[in-house]
């Protein structure tokens, strides 16, 4: 068990170009979240997969933002057209679905995006 | 208003200090309650979660929910240096497929003094 690894850990790119950060969850774990945090404030959840399926999309989410679970493993989460307005942590999360009780969410260590 | 209000903090203690960090919510539907301690330019790590009203303990950490009054607390007793971090409480409701979709608070920034 290596943890929820991302890759790059950080990222500096113009306004306006194309960013994509990949995540590898832990293991066998067939739930995988993608969440984005700004400075000061805690995470927000942007979406989630269960096996390759995505399930859910906040509202955060916006056309500029796609995300893909090919084969359930890995994850990619894509921004198109950069904005400045897109700076912040994009954490990734993953966790294995035993029941409602027993569904801890590990998190990944972030990959720092800086929108120049 | 947010669903998820914490005292934002920073919050200085010296060692050896027990140290109380807290938050409210609005939320109904929030299930599950989770604490969560990040440190600079870090991931989250979850500390202790729960799911009932009552306490939780676990070492030097113990987890407060009071479902009535939608406030749940962390305490931390004989706080460290290497406790400095930032702690976010976190509440869940389900997502489809029953994973759980996390609501955090904004953090509260804590460094213990040796």
């Amino acid at each position: 068990d290596t943890g929820v690894s991302q890759d790059p850990r950080h990222k500096i790119t113009k306004r306006g170009q194309n960013v994509t950060f990949r995540c590898d969850p832990i293991s066998e774990h067939n739930r995988l979240y993608w969440y984005r945090q700004t400075l000061g404030q805690g995470p927000e959840f942007l979406t989630y997969f269960q096996n390759e399926a995505q399930l859910e999309k906040s509202r955060l989410l916006s056309d500029r933002f796609s995300a893909e679970r090919p084969k359930g493993s890995f994850s990619t989460l894509e921004i198109q057209r950069t904005e400045q307005g897109d700076s912040a942590m994009y954490l990734c999360a993953s966790s294995l679905a035993r029941g409602p009780r027993e569904d801890t969410i590990y998190f990944g260590e972030g990959s720092w995006l800086t929108v120049v | 208003q947010k669903e998820v209000e914490q005292d934002p903090g920073p919050l200085s203690v010296p060692e050896g200090a027990i140290v109380s960090l807290n938050c409210t919510y609005s939320n109904s539907a929030f299930q599950y309650f989770m604490w969560y301690r990040q440190y600079s330019r870090k991931g989250p790590e979850l500390l202790m979660y729960t799911y009932s009203s009552g306490n939780k303990e676990d070492g030097r950490f113990t987890a407060q929910v009071d479902k009535s009054s939608k406030y749940i607390s962390l305490f931390i007793r004989d706080s460290q240096p290497s406790d400095s971090a930032t702690y976010l409480c976190a509440m869940s409701t389900l997502l489809l497929g029953s994973a759980r979709q996390l609501t955090f608070g904004s953090g509260t920034q804590l460094t213990v003094l040796p």
